[in-house]
């Protein structure tokens, strides 16, 4: 019952370093989702999928890009990271539209 | 711009207590309002709730929504030490991707 499963689970950078936040679902769910968790403010969305090859913007999605090559995996990347961007990265599915998501375990990321 | 708020924001009891925790919304096209408990990870999902004045019941936990009065209650009875977390209501609304609006969170804290 591996469900969602994010890699790596912590990670530090320094500014300006790149790196890609891995996330795999084994529920075959069509809707994919990248949220980021900060003190006070709440899971916002960044980017989302609807389905293999799609992508598109969530509420802050500036700074990150994403990918859906295949269905089971959605993948975040930092082009050049900053500050700001730390965070705890979530990543989410859900079967059908309006079903509950379910969640991975997180990545906390730390930029220097 | 939709809008998600939970109270209290923080919450300390001693275990066989009963708690009840709050969230009211202010989204343009409401679908569903859903709880999520998050201890040191993933949130799970604990219930999801789409009509008015109908209980859901889970155990010692139960919720109701109430949709004239844009709010909704998730309530603990008999608190244990386990129940000591962050619980988080998301708003879904009609869009097309299944987008939540996510509240702030209530810390919630158990003493034995």
């Amino acid at each position: 019952n591996a469900g969602v499963t994010q890699t790596p689970k912590f990670r530090v950078l320094k500014t300006g370093q790149s790196m890609t936040l891995l996330c795999a679902q084994d529920m075959n769910h069509e809707y994919m989702y990248w949220y980021r968790q900060d003190p006070g403010m709440g899971l916002r969305l960044i980017h989302y999928s609807v389905g293999e090859g799609t992508t598109a913007k969530g509420e802050v999605p500036d700074g990150y890009n994403v990918s859906r090559l295949k269905k089971q995996n959605f993948l975040l990347g930092l082009e050049s990271a900053a500050p700001s961007q730390t965070s705890v990265y979530f990543c989410a599915s859900s079967y059908g539209l309006y079903q509950p998501q379910h969640f991975g375990d997180g990545t906390r990321l730390s930029i220097l | 711009e939709d809008k998600v708020v939970q109270s209290p924001l923080s919450l300390v009891v001693h275990e066989g207590d009963t708690v009840t925790l709050n969230c009211s919304y202010e989204v343009t096209n409401f679908r569903s309002l859903l709880w999520y408990k998050q201890e040191k990870k993933a949130p799970t999902f604990l219930f999801m709730l789409t009509s008015s004045g109908i209980e859901k019941k889970s155990g010692r936990l139960s919720s109701i929504l109430d949709k004239k009065e844009l709010f909704s209650i998730l309530n603990i009875t008999a608190t244990q030490t386990g129940d000591s977390a962050i619980y988080l209501c998301a708003v879904g609304d009609g869009t097309s991707y299944g987008k939540l609006t996510f509240g702030q969170g209530t810390i919630l804290t158990v003493h034995p």
